[in-house]
């Protein structure tokens, strides 16, 4: 049971590449999310998967997309990366119900950088 | 909205002493409340909950009691050991929402 797993752990990029980071959650979890994380800002909400074949936007979706795969794999796409998204990315999942309490499972992060 | 007001950090203490982060917050109905810890270069881990009010969550020494009448949940622990210095944030959710998290308090411990 390896809970929530990102790939890659880290990755450098120049101004306008793209890339898709990886995520994926053995825990049979209805609702995935993706996070970014930067010095002294906690972590703000880019986009959700309530479900299978559902998205939604976070609080700072732009410069981002998103697709639920299924309901193991949630994946972060950036189309034209830029500066500013230099930053550590964070999947978690929660399950749904009551009995769950939407505590949610953290993967180990994405050490993004953007040159 | 929903919102988590935290201690601000960073919070640096000496091995042994005893150990306050403040966390209040702004919730329509009643919410759950959790503290996550996030150790250097890892991700988040839940480190306890509370579901209602009067809940004391506690784990690895740490505590934390649901006050309703004072919207707090505040995070003790009697005595930090250097292996506790991690940033803490506190978060609540409602049914069918999102975790709203606090900024996160920075804490050192030092021997």
């Amino acid at each position: 049971n390896a809970g929530v797993t990102q790939t890659p752990k880290f990755q450098v990029l120049k101004t306008g590449q793209s890339m898709t980071l990886q995520c994926a959650q053995d825990m049979n979890h209805n609702s995935m999310y993706w996070y970014r994380q930067d010095p002294g800002m906690g972590l703000r909400l880019i986009y959700y998967s309530a479900s299978e074949g559902t998205t939604d936007k976070g609080e700072v979706p732009n410069g981002y997309n998103v697709s639920r795969l299924n309901k193991r794999e949630f994946s972060l796409r950036l189309e034209s990366a830029a500066p500013s998204q230099t930053s550590v990315y964070f999947c978690a999942s929660s399950g749904s119900g009551q009995s769950s309490y939407n505590e949610q499972f953290f993967g180990p992060g994405t050490r993004l950088t953007v040159l | 909205g929903d919102s988590v007001t935290q201690m601000e950090g960073p919070v640096t203490l000496s091995e042994e002493a005893f150990l306050t982060i403040n966390c209040t917050y702004t919730a329509t109905g009643y919410p759950s409340l959790f503290w996550y810890v996030q150790y250097p270069g890892e991700g988040l881990q839940l480190l306890l909950k509370a579901t209602k009010a009067d809940d004391k969550g506690s784990n690895k020494g740490f505590e934390a009691t649901y006050r309703k009448e004072t919207t707090s949940f505040h995070l003790e622990k009697g005595s930090v050991q250097v292996s506790d210095s991690a940033v803490y944030f506190c978060a609540l959710t409602r049914p069918a929402q999102k975790l709203v998290f606090g900024q996160g308090t920075r804490l050192t411990i030092n021997p």
